[in-house]
């Protein structure tokens, strides 16, 4: 069974603050992809980012970096120096590569980020 | 900019009353998604379709159904809305299935009277 954990349900910052959202996965399968998501007041689900399970390289676009450890199974979100327009719900995701799954996203519960000015 | 649009984003309407929402993609993607969010949860697909394959997931109502009459527009239409079917629903576009990534639109927000 696949499973994501996001053990923070809420976090608050002050701007320019560095924050880390943790995501915590569970597959058996060997060939699996990770996403996370920005999901604002407004309700969009916005893609951040797509890693699948054979690139364990790090990834820094911007003011966001992720660290996908295959061996704690975990891929963390860091957002540096924080904004209050970073302020939304972020969603870690999972899907596998096989049969009738096909397609299917393993959401976390989501953590709510908060960065106050 | 190719898009993932909803129509209506807001939507009210009473118990047990008929309604539809609208999906539309400019991305020509094969793949359309529907999902239910409640307050302070995680999306959960209801449907999705690969061209015009229908799969439902084991778990969705009966009250929801879907139509994907071409590749651009897809339908969610909810028979006899309760009160508990008040929710967000996401549409999302995928261009194959597992590995690419899924395209959210802005969401309608179903309140049900």
């Amino acid at each position: 069974a696949q499973k994501v954990t996001q053990a923070q349900t809420e976090i608050s910052v002050v701007e320019k603050e560095d924050v880390t959202l943790d995501c915590v996965y569970e597959t058996r399968d060997t060939t699996y992809y990770l996403f996370w998501y920005k999901q604002p007041p407004s309700g969009e689900l916005v893609f951040l980012i797509r890693r699948n399970s054979f690139d364990e390289q790090n990834e820094i676009s911007g003011r966001y970096s992720w660290n996908f450890q295959k061996s704690t199974s975990s891929f963390n979100f860091t957002i540096t120096a924080s904004q209050v327009v970073d302020s939304a719900v972020y969603f870690c995701a999972l899907s596998v590569h096989r049969g009738s799954t096909l397609g299917r996203l393993y959401f976390g519960r989501g953590t709510q980020l908060t960065v106050w000015p | 900019d190719a898009m993932v649009i909803q129509n209506p984003r807001y939507q009210v309407t009473q118990f047990g009353k008929p309604v539809t929402l609208s999906c539309s993609q400019t991305l020509n993607h094969n793949v359309m998604y529907w999902y239910q969010q409640k307050s302070s949860q995680a999306p959960k697909l209801l449907f999705h379709y690969y061209d015009k394959d229908f799969n439902n997931e084991a778990d969705t109502p009966d009250n929801f159904q879907s139509r994907r009459p071409n590749t651009s527009f897809c339908f969610l239409d909810i028979r006899s809305p309760g009160l508990g079917d008040a929710a967000m629903y996401l549409c999302a576009t995928s261009r194959e299935t597992v590995s690419d990534t899924q395209y959210f639109g802005p969401g309608t927000r179903l309140t049900v009277l």
